[in-house]
């Protein structure tokens, strides 16, 4: 079974800094996807944003973007501008040919005014 | 969003209890999954079902019964639970279940087991 790793349990960052969340999987495989997801206090789990292995290109969407180290197996997200509504806990996914995903322990994040 | 609906949102029961978790799904996906939730643990997959045919039971203990009477609707049953099992039930569904695209989640059902 595939392990991703959150080292940090918890983060703060100030309202309108910028904060990076880290993660690292374990894996033999060469086509795999990461992904993160976003749970807000009490709501859904939602995903934040994407990355394709195979793509060397590091994914963005808006003030999210991940830093993708293939060969140090690494997906850390910065978050940049960082809104009250950011705070929630993440998770860290990967999915591979094993057709499953696995989870991370998350990294909760706390956004001081 | 509310493509996945969950119900109820907690639940307070008894060691010797019956209850179900229900998930209803709006978005048209293939496959439905069952997952734990425990502080300070990964996400902990319990069941996946496809085409309303389980396909993965990742040795989940029998006190935990899964249903998925169409694509739609998924429910787990529960019985006789131990006080560990104590934890948020999310359901998700994504378009298959050999399918790279996202899971969209649920909000969750609480459980508490006294």
């Amino acid at each position: 079974a595939q392990t991703v790793t959150q080292s940090q349990p918890e983060m703060s960052v100030q309202e309108a800094e910028t904060v990076t969340l880290s993660c690292t999987y374990d894996t033999s495989e060469s086509d795999y996807y990461l992904f993160w997801y976003k749970q807000p206090p009490s709501r859904q789990m939602i995903l934040v944003i994407r990355q394709e292995a195979y793509k060397q290109q590091n994914a963005t969407e808006n003030r999210f973007s991940v830093n993708f180290q293939k060969a140090a197996k690494s997906f850390s997200l910065k978050i940049s501008d960082s809104q009250l509504g950011d705070a929630a806990m993440y998770f860290c996914a990967y999915y591979g040919t094993g057709n499953q995903f696995y989870f991370g322990t998350g990294t909760s994040l706390t956004v001081i005014p | 969003e509310t493509g996945v609906t969950q119900t109820p949102r907690h639940l307070v029961m008894g060691m010797t209890n019956k209850k179900s978790l229900k998930c209803e799904q709006h978005l048209g996906h293939n496959a439905m999954y069952w997952y734990k939730q425990s502080a300070k643990k990964p996400l902990e997959l319990m069941f996946v079902y496809s085409l309303e045919e389980r396909v993965e039971n990742n040795s989940v203990p029998s006190r935990f019964s899964p249903e998925c009477p169409n694509s739609s609707h998924l429910f787990l049953h529960l019985h006789t639970l131990q006080p560990e099992d104590s934890a948020l039930y999310l359901c998700a569904s994504s378009p298959g279940q050999y399918s790279n695209q996202p899971q969209h989640f649920g909000d969750g059902t609480r459980l508490s087991i006294l």
